[in-house]
């Protein structure tokens, strides 16, 4: 079984651009959570979609949107980019309600901005 | 507010040596799972407890949750450089039905040939 796909993996942008991240869950998988990691503040959960509804939102401003589609995949948005937005987003699908919490990520996506 | 402590943040031994990083809590949890991420990688799922006081072993890895399901453990035997990597632990509060897993800040793990 393939596991989560994120695109692109690397990524570089200006202050006060937009980005959109993509993310393909595990098939069967219906539930997609992202996180930003950055060295300082580690793993800090951004949303959860869970059937095309966001389930479950982090303490994060509105310029971090993001949405799920009838497939499954699921993409973020970051508008009016900042410095401090520089790190790795992370994707992860999960079998809630089956196989309990249990997250499988992908590789991330490492966003530079500058 | 729920939180899921883990210590050591930062640990740096010799191969061959034996380790032990906590990851607590005040919280119960229904399961609590552990993770290793390795750099420029996602957290990779190394295991899930979820009984009370249950032991897991994973080769050289022995994985405990405690009897109170607060608080959990991770032993590493003999330690190889091929451990290095930041080792996450994360929680599913019992008392929570949002689905949403309660992260600890990670060890940082390097084990020096």
């Amino acid at each position: 079984k393939a596991g989560v796909t994120q695109t692109p993996r690397y990524l570089i942008k200006t202050r006060g651009q937009q980005v959109t991240l993509s993310c393909s869950p595990i098939s069967g998988h219906r539930s997609v959570s992202w996180y930003q990691q950055t060295p300082g503040q580690g793993l800090q959960f951004l949303f959860e979609y869970f059937s095309e509804t966001q389930r479950n939102k982090g303490n994060f401003p509105g310029r971090f949107s993001g949405r799920q589609f009838s497939n499954s995949r699921s993409e973020m948005n970051v508008s009016t980019l900042e410095l401090g937005d520089s790190a790795l987003y992370l994707c992860a699908s999960s079998l809630v309600g089956t196989s309990g919490y249990e997250q499988y990520f992908g590789p991330g996506t490492r966003l530079t901005v500058t | 507010t729920q939180l899921l402590e883990q210590s050591p943040q930062f640990l740096s031994i010799q191969e061959g040596e034996n380790l032990t990083v906590y990851c607590n809590s005040s919280s119960v949890f229904s399961s609590l799972q552990w993770y290793r991420q390795e750099p420029g990688e996602g957290p990779v799922l190394l295991v899930t407890v979820v009984t009370g006081g249950e032991v897991k072993k994973l080769k050289r890895l022995t994985f405990q949750f405690g009897d109170a399901r607060k608080d959990s453990s991770l032993h590493i035997t003999a330690a190889q450089p091929g451990d290095t990597g930041l080792y996450l632990c994360a929680g599913a509060p019992e008392a929570d039905s949002n689905y949403q897993l309660i992260w600890g800040a990670g060890t940082k793990l390097i084990i020096k040939p």
